[in-house]
């Protein structure tokens, strides 16, 4: 099946720096990967996806690249901001539909004010 | 509405009870969830259902007994729990028709301790 690692564990910024952090996977069937922000006691809430298609997507402040021949792809956060304190997890998903998201171990950002 | 809703929001049951987490949502998602996360890990997929049939069952203990009653709801029985089952329960849905996105919504979850 699908292995996902993720690093690093945790990452502590300056407010206004930028952050990153990168995934990798194993099972080259898979063409979804969405990253979730998950706050403290609260759900993962999806901020951004890319497809197999794609090599990079931006949305604002975060950008997602996706390097398919060496399977890895990573989230970057500019211009960070304490609120973007939170743990991150990178997913995998071998296909659309109705299936499992593989996800990496997460990532605790922590944005020094 | 695009949200999805789970009740309780906090549970605690002894070993010996029977108890029901409900999650709901009116996304016209025809793909629902059942994931159990752990403090400090990431969410573990245990159920999938997809079109109100159970598609991905990931030997999750008998303990656990997943239902779909209709598109829009999905339920999870609990009888007979480990304290290590204590957990945050999520619920999450998906469009599952051609052009699937593939896009997870999560509920809020319930957590769950069990004495």
């Amino acid at each position: 099946g699908e292995n996902v690692e993720q690093h690093p564990s945790t990452l502590s910024v300056q407010e206004g720096d930028s952050a990153v952090i990168k995934c990798t996977y194993s099972d080259s069937a898979s063409n979804y990967f969405p990253w979730y922000k998950q706050e403290l006691g609260k759900r993962p809430q999806l901020i951004i996806d890319i497809r197999s298609n794609v090599g990079e997507k931006k949305d604002q402040r975060i950008a997602v690249t996706l390097n398919k021949t060496a399977k890895h792809f990573s989230l970057h956060i500019t211009e960070t901001q304490p609120e973007d304190s939170a743990v991150y997890f990178c997913a995998a998903s071998p296909q659309t539909g109705a299936n499992n998201l593989f996800f990496g171990t997460g990532t605790r950002l922590t944005v020094i004010p | 509405d695009t949200e999805v809703t789970q009740t309780p929001k906090h549970l605690v049951m002894g070993m010996t009870n029977k108890k029901s987490l409900k999650c709901e949502q009116h996304m016209g998602h025809r793909a629902m969830y059942w994931y159990k996360q752990k403090a400090k890990k990431p969410p573990e997929l245990m159920f999938v259902y997809s079109y109100e049939k159970l598609s991905i069952n990931e030997s999750v203990p008998s303990r656990f007994s997943p239902e779909c009653p209709n598109s829009s709801l999905l339920n999870l029985h609990l009888h007979a729990l480990q304290p290590e089952d204590s957990a945050l329960y999520l619920c999450a849905s998906s469009q599952d028709t051609p052009p699937s996105t593939g896009e997870q919504y999560f509920g809020p979850g319930t957590r769950l301790t069990v004495t």
